[in-house]
């Protein structure tokens, strides 16, 4: 199994832009999350899906989209980027709501100039 | 809602001396505690993890130590090793109400290891 993996590693945005952060399992797991990692700060929840066709917001929502289209995949897309967007962010899995060992994907590098 | 602190922002150990990092938590209602490691430029790589109702848990060469009364939960690292060099984060569970299990993270220990 590849895991989670997320696409882009590194991307460099200018203010206003759009982009979609890309993030795919291979476990079928059923509960997928995003976070933004900032520096001496932990991670912070942005949104999550609990399945298929689920999704709701975490703790920093704003700015941000997702759908949950298929099982695999979960993307995060940002509508129009801010300088308070530049971190990095994870995407995660975990089999199921009552499960708690998530697997984390590598990260994406952003930076919003 | 819950916030999770780490005592210390870093920590220097020798070489196979032991390690301790320590974390605090606000809410009584939280039901599990997680410790991950995250090496530099990498996810976060679930350790170890504890149930509220247990106070110790051992894994390889890992201890995971739980104080409901003061709300503190510790990771002890035997025997340190330079591959334990990392960023060592706490999460703790906890369901809010209608909603799924949400982690609330704190903010990492980096742990460096002095040969």
């Amino acid at each position: 199994n590849a895991g989670v993996t997320q696409t882009p590693k590194f991307q460099v945005l200018k203010t206003g832009q759009s982009m979609t952060l890309q993030c795919a399992q291979d476990m079928n797991h059923e509960y997928m999350s995003w976070y933004r990692q900032d520096p001496g700060m932990g991670l912070r929840l942005i949104h999550y899906s609990v399945g298929a066709g689920i999704t709701d917001q975490g703790e920093v929502p704003n700015g941000y989209n997702v759908s949950r289209s298929t099982t695999e995949d979960f993307p995060l897309r940002l509508l129009s980027a801010a300088p308070s967007q530049t971190s990095v962010y994870f995407c995660a899995s975990r089999w199921g709501q009552a499960s708690h060992e998530q697997y984390f994907g590598p990260g994406t590098r952003l930076t919003v100039t | 809602g819950e916030s999770v602190g780490l005592h210390l922002p870093t920590l220097s150990v020798q070489e196979g001396d032991n390690s301790i990092i320590n974390c605090a938590y606000s809410n009584s209602a939280s039901d599990y505690f997680i410790w991950y490691k995250q090496e530099s430029g990498k996810g976060p790589q679930f350790i170890i993890d504890i149930r509220s109702n247990m106070d110790k848990r051992q894994g390889q060469r890992v201890t995971v130590l739980l104080n409901k009364t003061v709300k503190h939960l510790s990771l002890q690292i035997a025997a340190t090793q330079p591959g334990d060099s990392a960023v060592y984060f706490c999460a703790v569970n906890l369901v809010p109400s209608g909603s799924a299990r949400q982690l609330t993270f704190g903010s990492g220990t980096q742990l460096t290891v002095l040969p």
